[in-house]
């Protein structure tokens, strides 16, 4: 079974500009979950989609950030602009509905 | 306020010892799940268990274990004789249904570096 496949794996961009991840969850899961993880840290939930809806988005700094999950299969994570404080690693994780989850091998994401 | 506490930072062993990080949480809900997830240096988060609040019992996989005790909120994951495959980060993680089910909070990790 394929895992959750993400692209592009690094991606280096001055401030102020604008970046897109993308992520293909395994088939069948329902939900994807988008993480920031900062150096040093835990992942921090951004998002969670179920299907093709919002769940949970209260920790995405909306002023900057968007998602969307056409089709309820594949997720797009924008930011724009972007700021040196959003260097960090960008994963997406896929479930069952309340199962666990499993995450793809993230983007890492630097800011200059 | 953070609602999962790994107060161990860093954990080295020498390979055949056996290591156990300590897992602390907080939650005011009677039904939550808990999690242990291994991130190595390749960066990718694996799943290694996931535990419900009504399930107390201890489990074992292979050299992994955990110790769940409600009464002291504490979830800890031991690994027996470790490996040098071992040297990861290890995260501990909380899911409950007053947030919103699926979302995960994590704590701040433990790295465990495991020598020969």
């Amino acid at each position: 079974e394929a895992g959750v496949a993400q692209s592009p794996r690094y991606k280096i961009i001055e401030k102020r500009q604008s970046v897109a991840f993308w992520c293909n969850p395994i088939s069948g899961h329902a939900t994807l979950y988008w993480y920031q993880q900062i150096l040093g840290q835990g992942p921090k939930l951004l998002i969670q989609f179920q299907n093709n809806g919002v769940v949970d988005d209260s920790q995405l700094p909306k002023d900057r950030f968007s998602a969307e999950r056409l089709k309820g299969v594949d997720s797009t994570l924008k930011i724009q602009p972007a700021k040196l404080e959003d260097s960090a690693v960008y994963l997406c994780a896929s479930s069952l509905v309340e199962d666990e989850q499993y995450f793809g091998p993230g983007t890492r994401l630097t800011v200059t | 306020a953070q609602k999962v506490t790994q107060a161990q930072t860093e954990i080295s062993v020498v390979e055949k010892e056996d290591v156990t990080l300590d897992c602390v949480y907080e939650t005011r809900d009677t039904t939550y799940y808990l999690f242990w997830y291994k991130q190595p240096p390749s960066g990718e988060l694996v799943f290694l268990i996931r535990r419900n609040s009504f399930d107390e019992q201890n489990e074992i996989s292979g050299r992994y274990s955990w110790n769940f005790q409600k009464s002291t909120s504490s979830f800890n994951f031991t690994i027996t004789a470790s490996q040098v495959v071992d040297s990861a980060v290890y995260f501990c993680a909380l899911s409950e249904p007053t947030d919103s089910w699926g979302k995960l909070q994590f704590g701040a990790g433990t790295q465990v570096v495991v020598t020969p």
